[in-house]
């Protein structure tokens, strides 16, 4: 059975610094791995994905996420914190030949100025 | 992409009603999906929601409890039966335009439903 588990469930930052959010994933097949984020009072939209290609995958509004199968990790990380990126992020995966999307708690990034 | 629409955006219900929320894609879709959003939790999937066909329910969800109708490639609903307050969640609708695993889904903004 598949699973993501997102490490922290708070996470906070001052404005500029380092953004870490942590995801491991358990699959008996090679997964796909998925980081949305949920602004307040809206649906969730993707940030970027990994489908086998590059390790090191770049998404949207500088995020960036690298699998790593030795550690069986996909941890989401963006250079610089703005006040914008305040929200919750979702780490799920999916499995080849499959369609259902598993995903995790989620980790609510606060941002501080 | 897709842009998907839900109606309605909030709703607050009585004990033992039943709402339909409705979800509406602006362009044809292979798979529609609802999901179930309780307070600071995330997201759990309630059923697949299949063109022509009946939908498929995940474990601890049942038809009686939340049947839902997918007439078209562009629309579903999805309803919530005999409420209780445990129903009380923000309810997800999500598509998948190809139905592969790969793809990206597309979230509506959801329909924050409140039962006293």
């Amino acid at each position: 059975a598949q699973s993501v588990t997102q490490l922290g469930s708070h996470v906070s930052v001052s404005e500029g610094a380092l953004v870490l959010l942590r995801c491991n994933y358990s699959s008996s097949v090679p997964p796909y791995l998925f980081w949305y984020v949920q602004y307040p009072n809206q649906g969730l939209q993707l940030l970027l994905k990994y489908t086998s290609a590059a390790t090191l995958v770049k998404g949207i509004n500088g995020f960036e996420a690298e699998f790593k199968k030795s550690e069986t990790s996909f941890h989401l990380t963006k250079p610089s914190a703005h006040m914008s990126d305040a929200a919750e992020y979702f780490c799920a995966v999916t499995k080849s030949g499959g369609f259902k999307t598993i995903f995790g708690a989620g980790t609510r990034l606060f941002v501080k100025a | 992409s897709a842009v998907i629409s839900q109606k309605p955006s909030r709703d607050i219900c009585q004990r033992g009603t039943s709402l339909t929320i409705q979800c509406q894609v602006d362009s044809q879709v292979t798979m529609m999906f609802w999901y179930r959003q309780q307070p600071g939790q995330s997201l759990t999937l309630i059923a697949t929601a299949n063109q022509g066909s009946e939908a498929t329910y995940e474990s601890g969800f049942v038809i009686d409890k939340f049947p839902i109708s997918r007439p078209n490639l562009t629309f579903s609903t999805l309803t919530v039966s005999n409420m209780s307050p445990e129903d009380s969640s923000i309810y997800l609708c999500s598509v998948s335009i190809t139905g592969q695993s790969t793809d990206t889904q597309y979230f509506g903004p959801g329909t924050r439903l409140t039962v006293l």
